[in-house]
């Protein structure tokens, strides 16, 4: 158990739809990073969030938002959902955002857009 | 910018037998690498780390890797392949900005009794 928590750990839906994915990084971690996983792309970086703040972006699409609230934890909202995006989506924590630090990564989201 | 190649996305292994998974980086300023494992249906774990240092690092569950800056590689060994080694591995490089990883393609580890 790595201490970040995911959820849900699966969702299906359908084109066009909008949906929001949660993540608990683990206790005192002030870092959060998303990634998306699929079988076309591989594990690609989306976005990291250090204590609330935007701090790194990666190939994350304009549909695509995140952010990080006060108590840590993060979302991540996926809207005009196409077939596309369907894949396992991550969250990782780390306690700071610049030092070359382990990522703890949480189970994954697996979205299924139908 | 940063990019990870891991050469062959399946290696099929006897058990006992020894593991070698390629990796090979590109980094415009000293890399940072690693190799993470992602067990089925769970997320990825650290496996083990290069930063500075000794260039030979070990990790947990006795696996092994060498920074090779000459050959700009990082490739995992293990002596002895376990069945419980059965897994898809991935290496990473860390980026210049924050903490951001760049990972590899992934390379499935099969192990054959």
């Amino acid at each position: 158990d790595s201490g970040v928590t995911q959820t849900p750990k699966h969702l299906i839906t359908a084109t066009g739809q909008r949906v929001t994915l949660r993540c608990s990084p683990r206790s005192g971690d002030l870092s959060v990073y998303w990634y998306q996983q699929s079988l076309d792309q591989g594990l690609q970086f989306l976005i990291q969030y250090y204590n609330g703040e935007e701090r790194a972006k990666g190939n994350i699409l304009e549909r695509f938002s995140a952010q990080q609230f006060p108590d840590l934890h993060s979302e991540l909202n996926l809207s005009s959902l196409e077939l596309g995006d369907s894949a396992l989506y991550f969250c990782a924590s780390s306690y700071r955002g610049s030092e070359p630090g382990e990522l703890f990564f949480g189970e994954g989201s697996r979205l299924t857009v139908l | 910018a940063q990019s990870v190649t891991q050469l062959g996305s399946h290696v099929s292994v006897s058990e006992g037998a020894l593991v070698l998974l390629r990796c090979n980086y590109s980094s415009s300023v000293p890399p940072y690498l690693f190799w993470y494992v992602q067990y089925p249906n769970q997320g990825l774990q650290l496996l083990l780390k290069y930063t500075t240092g000794a260039t030979l690092v070990k990790g947990i569950n006795g696996f092994e890797a060498e920074f090779k800056k000459s050959e700009t590689s990082f490739h995992l060994t293990k002596p002895s392949a376990h069945m419980s080694d059965a897994a898809e591995y991935f290496c990473a490089v860390r980026g210049n900005a924050g903490n951001m990883l760049t990972f590899g393609g992934g390379t499935r580890l099969m192990v054959k009794p």
